[in-house]
């Protein structure tokens, strides 16, 4: 079962416009969330995360947002940029273990 | 460039051929992961090391693959007697305690 689900396979934003990326998950156990970022023939790059202690966490141009009672998570870029065009991955892992739960991917592409 | 290394890039085989991988970690990193991802999927964890003992072990892990760290530095991956079913994406992360998990560009495995 799919305990990670990014919902929309791909997104397309113009550039300096606000990317949303969204992101649920059915295991209440999780309590450590990440993003990554994957360009072509490239390994995931780490982005940013959040502690489910807390319900948003700013870097930058990233914010990331979590909502326990939804179990929802969502990524905002602002402003988005070409070079932000990738496939990103929400993410999650539960207590002390190290397993790490990937969704299936947004595409993002930013529209100069 | 001292990010997660992983040889080969590309390893083409017959099935039931043996195959094995390679990935340095980030040299300070003493805890070290393997994922395996296909198309249009997200990366599924396979395991996962402290230093030298493997602590984690996926039940995708099957008894065909076996990973070992020796001396806790870098680690290889061996799948015995491949099918096609195996080819994908072999990703190895690495991180220090508490951090993020920081992945290398893979190796993509194909079986004729």
């Amino acid at each position: 079962d799919q305990q990670v689900k990014q919902n929309s396979p791909s997104l397309s934003v113009q550039e300096g416009r606000i990317s949303i990326l969204n992101c649920d998950y059915t295991n209440s156990m999780f309590d450590y969330f990440l993003w990554y970022k994957k360009y072509p023939a490239e390994g995931p790059t780490f982005l940013i995360s959040i502690s489910s202690i807390k319900d948003k966490n700013e870097d930058g141009r990233f914010t990331v947002f979590l909502n326990k009672s939804a179990k929802h998570l969502s990524l905002h870029i602002v402003p988005s940029q070409p070079g932000d065009s990738a496939v990103y991955f929400c993410a999650a892992k539960s207590g002390g273990y190290q397993k790490v739960t990937f969704g299936t991917g947004t595409k993002l592409q930013v529209i100069p | 460039d001292t990010g997660v290394s992983q040889d080969p890039r590309h390893k083409i085989t017959k099935r039931g051929q043996n195959v094995t991988f390679r990935c340095d970690p980030i040299s300070e990193h003493n805890r070290l992961y393997w994922y395996r991802q296909t198309l249009g999927q997200g990366p599924e964890f396979l395991t996962y090391f402290q230093n030298e003992a493997q602590l984690e072990k996926s039940r995708l892990l099957s008894d065909r693959f076996s990973a070992e760290r020796p001396k806790g530095s870098f680690s290889t991956l061996e799948i015995q007697r491949t099918e096609q079913g195996d080819s994908a994406m072999y990703l190895c992360a690495s991180s220090s305690l508490g951090g993020p998990q920081h992945f290398g560009d893979g190796t993509r495995l194909s079986i004729l």
